[in-house]
């Protein structure tokens, strides 16, 4: 079975511009989180969707969106880019709550490395 | 909010040696999971062990298990027979079993195994 997908791999924008981030997840995975890793930590939590809708968001900007798609693919959007926002993008599916004993378990696609410059 | 420490930001260990990567973490809550993941150089964060909060036995998979101490909050990850494509960081991770499945991490353990 195919596992989380991410595109693009790498990404390199200018200060100021926007960027979408797309994620695939597991088949039959309801839910899909993102994540921020800068390097040299560990990432942090920036949205969960559930069924299309958002679940949770953490301590990121408006600058900051996402939405999720019938087929529960999912994009990440990101304003007006600053510096700081460089990092690599982990999207994390999962069956959902309340899915089965192990729907709490998330799954991890490769990242996206984004460059701002 | 939940936090997770892990103090060891680097450790070593010898080919077939075994090892132990430490964990705390602080929440109020009493339904949780608690989480290692693993994130080669090739950065795929990869779910080595899981355990959830309401069950007492120590979680195992294969080479790895668990040390699960709820009173003291603390979850160390024990490698047994470490070999090479062990080297990695290791995250220790918490999601409260309530609410959004939102999941926080700690720093990191930079772990090499020495041929």
């Amino acid at each position: 079975d195919a596992g989380v997908t991410q595109s693009p791999t790498h990404l390199i924008k200018t200060r100021g511009q926007q960027v979408t981030l797309r994620c695939s997840p597991i088949s039959g995975h309801k839910s899909v989180s993102w994540y921020q890793q800068v390097l040299g930590q560990g990432p942090q939590f920036i949205f969960q969707y559930y069924e299309k809708e958002e679940r949770g968001r953490g301590n990121f900007p408006d600058r900051f969106s996402a939405r999720q798609f019938p087929n529960y693919s999912s994009e990440l959007n990101v304003n007006a880019l600053l510096l700081g926002d460089s990092a690599l993008y982990l999207c994390a599916s999962s069956f959902g709550p309340g899915q089965g004993s192990s729907s709490y378990e998330q799954y991890f696609g490769p990242g996206t490395r984004l460059t701002v410059t | 909010a939940q936090t997770v420490t892990q103090s060891q930001p680097e450790m070593s260990v010898q080919e077939a040696e075994t090892v132990t990567l430490s964990c705390t973490y602080d929440t109020s809550e009493n339904n949780y999971y608690l989480f290692w993941y693993k994130q080669p150089p090739s950065r795929q964060m990869i779910l080595v062990i899981r355990q959830e909060a309401y069950k007492q036995q120590n979680a195992t998979e294969n080479r790895f298990s668990v040390n699960f101490q709820k009173a003291a909050k603390s979850f160390s990850l024990k490698i047994s027979d470490s070999q090479l494509g062990d080297t990695a960081m290791y995250f220790c991770a918490f999601m409260s079993a309530g609410g959004y499945q939102k999941v926080t991490f700690g720093t990191g353990t930079k772990l090499q195994v020495i041929p």
